[in-house]
């Protein structure tokens, strides 16, 4: 069975620029949450969505958005980059977003680098 | 607020000796506790969690943690490592509530010395 799968796996953009990154969920999970892991440190929440809805929200300024299609898919874009942005971005997938200790499962990442 | 702190940010330890990660948690409020594992070049991968029950809670590839409420504490260890452990371990933490808003410690780098 397929894991969690993110697309592009390196990016590079430059600063002002927006981008859109995506994540496919394991087959049968409704819940994809995201997280931005810059080097050196640990991963820090940026939302969870649950049945194409937003469930939680970390403290990241509104450029950064994100949605759910029907077939639970994600899409995180983010507005006006900055060198900070720069960063790994991790999806993590799990079968139901309201119900505490569900695991969740992290794909590979999304390596972006804003010049 | 919940936050997670790992006093050591690398721990260096020759195959085949036991190692202890250590992980502390703030919380006001009931807590689930995880540590994951990161290989390089790749997404985490869950080595165990604790949601109730047992305090000593056992996980993949030989490693288990121990829950300790009084300190706000649930360190990972293992008897004996490989060189294969080496690594970078997140303790994580999720307070109780209606999403699952996980919370990160900033990692330790294992290293295991042949």
């Amino acid at each position: 069975d397929a894991g969690v799968t993110q697309s592009p796996t390196h990016l590079i953009k430059t600063r002002g620029q927006q981008v859109t990154l995506r994540c496919s969920p394991i087959s049968g999970h409704k819940s994809v949450s995201w997280y931005q892991q810059v080097l050196g440190q640990g991963p820090q929440f940026i939302f969870q969505y649950y049945e194409k809805e937003e469930r939680g929200r970390g403290n990241f300024p509104d450029r950064f958005s994100a949605r759910q299609f029907p077939n639970y898919s994600s899409e995180l874009n983010v507005n006006a980059l900055l060198l900070g942005d720069s960063a790994l971005y991790l999806c993590a997938s799990s079968l139901v977003g309201d119900r505490q200790g569900s695991e969740q499962f992290f794909g590979p990442g999304t390596r972006l680098t804003v010049l | 607020a919940q936050s997670v702190t790992q006093l050591d940010s690398q721990v260096p330890v020759f195959e085949e000796a036991p190692v202890e990660l250590r992980c502390n948690y703030s919380s006001s409020v009931s807590v689930y506790l995880f540590w994951y594992v990161q290989y390089p070049n790749q997404g985490l991968q869950l080595l165990l969690k604790y949601l109730s029950g047992s305090t000593l809670v056992k996980g993949i590839n030989g490693f288990e943690a121990e829950f300790n409420k009084s300190q706000t504490s649930f360190h990972l260890r293992k008897p004996s490592v490989h060189i294969s452990d080496t690594a970078e371990y997140f303790c994580a933490v999720i307070t109780s509530g209606g999403y699952q808003k996980v919370t990160f410690g900033t990692g330790t780098k294992l290293q295991v010395i042949p």
